[in-house]
């Protein structure tokens, strides 16, 4: 079966860094999505690894690992505001999205 | 970037009664479009995926037959919740595919339905 698997709840104290994992096993592999998603809103994109090795967008990094099924989204210098759950998503051979069930992150002054 | 409208925003219904659900995009053509649904403090759970001018696909465990799906044009998609009971109060999510480049969905900001 597929399995996407991330923890489901983190905690981090403002300004420092946090990494949310994430290992998954889907039938094929098009490439994995990170997701935020604020309570009672749609998600919205972060971030997408199809080859392996670390992304870097501003704050946010993502990194992946093919043959280990792995990935993190890092998180820099934490701001009130990122306390969200961050979604997991691989898209399968047929380029549908597996979901993570999400991690809640909660930051704490 | 790609906008996906999704209208309306909250509706409350009484039970029994239907409501319609749209979702658009905006700037781009969408060839694949989803629908999600959310209860509170749980992940998102697809409901079913659309293909423009064909039946939609439901995921298992979906009643086709209360969960109608119309994707009329490349812009737009429709769900129409029938005969609504309080149960099926929730988050409803849509979100657009371009099939191209990566694939990505985009999403539009969610329906909230309250069934009385």
């Amino acid at each position: 079966g597929q399995n996407i698997d991330q923890p489901t709840e983190m905690t981090a104290t403002e300004g420092a860094i946090v990494q949310i994992n994430c290992t998954y096993q889907t039938s094929g592999f098009n490439g994995l999505f990170w997701y935020q998603q604020h309570a009672g809103e749609a998600p919205t994109f972060l971030s997408y690894n199809v080859l392996d090795g670390l992304e870097e967008k501003g704050r946010f990094s993502s990194f992946l690992s093919r043959s280990k099924g792995y990935s993190y989204l890092l998180l820099k210098e934490l701001q009130m505001k990122d306390s969200a759950s961050y979604l997991c998503a691989v898209m399968d051979s047929n380029y549908q999205l597996i979901w993570g069930a999400g991690t809640k992150l909660i930051i704490k002054p | 970037g790609a906008v996906v409208s999704q209208h309306p925003s909250r509706v409350i219904c009484k039970s029994g009664t239907s409501v319609k659900i749209e979702c658009r995009s905006l700037d781009f053509q969408a060839t694949t479009m989803f629908w999600y649904r959310q209860f509170p403090k749980q992940s998102l759970m697809l409901m079913a995926t659309s293909n423009e001018g064909s039946k939609a696909t439901y995921e298992q465990g979906v009643e086709k037959d209360k969960f109608l799906i119309n994707h009329a044009s490349l812009t737009l998609s429709t769900l129409t919740v029938t005969s609504a009971h309080p149960e099926d109060s929730s988050f409803y999510i849509c979100s657009a595919r371009e099939d191209s480049g990566y694939y990505e969905q985009y999403f539009g900001p969610g329906t909230r339905l309250t069934v009385t």
